[in-house]
């Protein structure tokens, strides 16, 4: 069965500082990878996806993630965050060729102060 | 294109009621999908739906189900409520299952008091 873990359930950072939200998963089969935030009392908003090709997948916003599968992480990073970066992010995977269901990390709650 | 909507968007019920959730996905999407996002849980996967056939289904009690029309558009139904089903419930919806994409409406807010 798939899991997906984010290691820190809440990242205070500053402005302009940088940043890494951290993921990993378990599966027996190959997945996809997906990086979600949630603004309050909003849905999901797709960040960025490792489908396949290249590991290093980036958002229009800025954000990265880099597929590791030696080390089965999906991290997100920024290299310098904004105030309006503050929001919850979620990772999740999905089995490759398979369902729509999606396994999701327990979130982490990044909040960036001035 | 419009996104995916959610009806209604709160709602507040008493226990042992019965609630149900609607959902639009975007036009030309057949699969759509219903979370289930708490506190203490998080997100977790309720069911998909494809081309009006369940295809997958989460760990939720029977008490739980859903459909889908031939317009795609999917409800799901909720009986005998309990406390513990107050969540936000989201619905998300993609071109064919077993895809890389979903798209994400904005919940409905279900308060069991």
């Amino acid at each position: 069965a798939q899991s997906v873990t984010q290691l820190d359930s809440q990242v205070p950072v500053f402005e302009e500082a940088p940043v890494e939200l951290r993921c990993n998963y378990s599966s027996s089969v190959s997945v996809y990878l997906f990086w979600y935030v949630q603004y309050p009392n909003q849905g999901l908003q797709l960040l960025l996806k490792y489908l396949s090709g290249s590991t290093l997948v980036e958002s229009i916003n800025g954000f990265e993630a880099e597929f590791n599968k030696s080390q089965t992480s999906f991290h997100l990073r920024k290299p310098s965050v904004h105030i309006s970066d503050t929001a919850e992010y979620f990772c999740a995977a999905s089995t490759q060729g398979g369902s729509e269901k999606l396994v999701f990390g327990k979130g982490t709650k990044l909040t960036v102060n001035p | 294109k419009a996104g995916v909507t959610q009806t209604p968007r709160y709602l507040i019920k008493t226990r042992g009621q019965q609630v149900t959730l609607s959902c639009s996905p975007i036009s030309g999407h057949r699969s759509v999908s219903w979370y289930q996002q708490t506190p203490g849980q998080g997100l977790q996967f309720l069911f998909e739906y494809f081309s009006e056939t369940q295809r997958n289904k989460g760990n939720f009690p029977g008490r739980f189900s859903g459909r889908q029309f031939s317009n795609s558009r999917s409800e799901m139904n909720v009986s005998t409520l309990e406390l513990g089903d107050s969540a936000l419930y989201l619905c998300a919806s993609s071109f064919t299952s077993g895809g890389s994409r979903q798209y994400f409406g904005p919940g409905t807010r279900l308060t069991v008091l």
